[in-house]
């Protein structure tokens, strides 16, 4: 058990509709990051907020956004759902920001989206 | 921005056997780190390696910064040893790259 949590395990929707995936970091660190894992794309970074405040934006979609709360968990919202969605989302924390110095990133259990 | 290619892209083993996998990197990394995606899919982490040697248990990886590759080594491999393997690096950001794994299967 990597100590990230994230809410729903399972996720089964619509084309069209809209979905929130939640993360909660482990204790004690700041930065939080989503990935997202497909069969045809892999493994790839959407976003990192670190103590509220973004950080860092990969490939993620116009229709996907994501924020951090001040009790620092984090919730990805991906909108206007399409098919090719259909992916594992993975959130991950890391006790800092910074680029230099310590920056282990711990992965949660994953939410599967299936899109329908 | 940074590549990561790993290899072999799949392996067969025999429980008992060893095996080494290689992880290179296009570019100096801040961070390196080995992980291991068991069949349901959770992503466990193995080693933070951006430099030098690491041992835990069965497992070591060594990564070479300045020649810019990383290896993991899995000795006596075992059943549970089975999933995918990957090499993820960061280097200005902090988003972590990923390799595109190495799928190991260990037959009894």
């Amino acid at each position: 058990d990597s100590g990230v949590t994230q809410t729903p395990k399972h996720l089964i929707t619509a084309t069209g509709q809209r979905v929130t995936l939640r993360c909660s970091p482990r204790s004690g660190d700041l930065s939080v990051y989503w990935y997202q894992q497909s069969l045809d794309q892999g493994l790839q970074f959407l976003i990192q907020y670190y103590n509220g405040e973004e950080r860092a934006k990969g490939n993620i979609l116009e229709r996907f956004s994501a924020q951090q709360f001040p009790d620092l968990h984090s919730e990805l919202n991906l909108s206007s759902l399409e098919l090719g969605d259909s992916a594992l989302y993975f959130c991950a924390s890391s006790v800092g920001g910074a680029v230099r110095g310590y920056n282990e990133q711990f992965f949660g259990p994953g939410t599967r989206l299936t899109v329908l | 921005g940074i590549q990561v290619e790993q290899s072999p892209p799949d392996l067969i083993l025999q429980e008992g056997a060893n095996s080494t996998l290689r992880c290179n990197f296009s570019d100096s990394v801040n961070n390196l780190q080995w992980f291991h995606q068991n069949p349901w899919g959770q992503l466990i982490n193995l080693f933070y390696i951006p430099s030098g040697t690491k041992q835990n248990g069965r497992l070591s990886a060594t990564t070479v910064a300045t020649e810019r590759y990383s290896l993991l080594y899995i000795s006596s491999s075992q059943t549970t040893d089975s999933g995918v393997y990957f090499c993820a690096s960061g280097g200005a950001t902090n988003k972590l790259i990923f390799g595109t794994g190495t799928l190991l299967a260990v037959q009894p």
